[in-house]
């Protein structure tokens, strides 16, 4: 089955403890992304990969770091998480970027919680 | 800066009831813009692309309709049904930036 994993799905943790999101898609998709949903806010992107070893900033991405080394996996990692990390995470992956209409694939989310 | 303004934030129905769902934009140079539904927490999952070109699009009860030159695009909803109790998530992107500008959604619920 074609699908984004995410793990862990649920974490709670405190403020200043490294944490990884791992994600992973078996659907051979060189864009890949992270959001973060927020009350009120929508989605906001906080990094992109456009393929292996290409990552780039989306709007928010302060506090977070991403790696890209396999083309499946694109770990989004909180190296000191603050209280305003608290947030629900999503990953998705596409054959392509935005602007070439490609459907995106969303995992099914990671809720964040730093105390 | 592009925007994606959507209403309303949040609609109550009858099921049976048809509706419509609006989203404005000012994203530019336009490329495509999506519909997606999201159930509460979970991932959102596409319903329609369109490009410029295209003025409808339909996926079974959902027909997506889009005018370029108001910048405008509505969600229509056939025969309401209490799964399509979800939030509705209008996305627009253009060309050249690579990135999605998403909408805030509207929250549709359906009552029996």
């Amino acid at each position: 089955e074609a699908q984004v994993t995410q793990n862990p799905r649920y974490l709670i943790t405190v403020t200043g403890k490294k944490l990884t999101v791992t994600c992973s898609q078996n659907m051979n998709h060189e864009y890949m992304s992270w959001y973060r949903q927020d009350p009120g806010l929508g989605l906001r992107q906080i990094y992109y990969s456009m393929n292996v070893e290409v990552t780039d900033k989306g709007d928010v991405p302060e506090g977070y770091k991403v790696s890209r080394k396999e083309k499946r996996n694109f770990p989004l990692i909180l190296e000191s998480p603050s209280p305003n990390q608290t947030s629900l995470y999503f990953c998705a992956s596409s054959l392509g970027s935005g602007g070439t209409g490609n459907e995106q694939f969303f995992g099914p989310g990671t809720r964040l919680t730093v105390l | 800066k592009n925007q994606v303004e959507q209403s309303p934030q949040s609609l109550i129905i009858l099921e049976g009831k048809n509706c419509t769902l609006q989203c404005n934009y000012t994203v530019s140079p336009f490329s495509n813009l999506r519909w997606y539904k999201q159930d509460t927490g979970r991932g959102p999952v596409s319903l329609t692309i369109m490009t410029f070109s295209e003025n409808t699009k339909s996926n079974g009860r959902y027909t997506a309709t889009l005018d370029a030159d108001t910048k405008q695009s509505s969600l229509h909803i056939t025969a309401s049904q209490l799964s399509d109790s979800a939030s509705y998530i209008c996305v627009v992107s253009d060309f050249g930036n690579e990135k999605l500008t998403f909408g805030t959604g509207t929250r549709l619920t359906i009552i029996p």
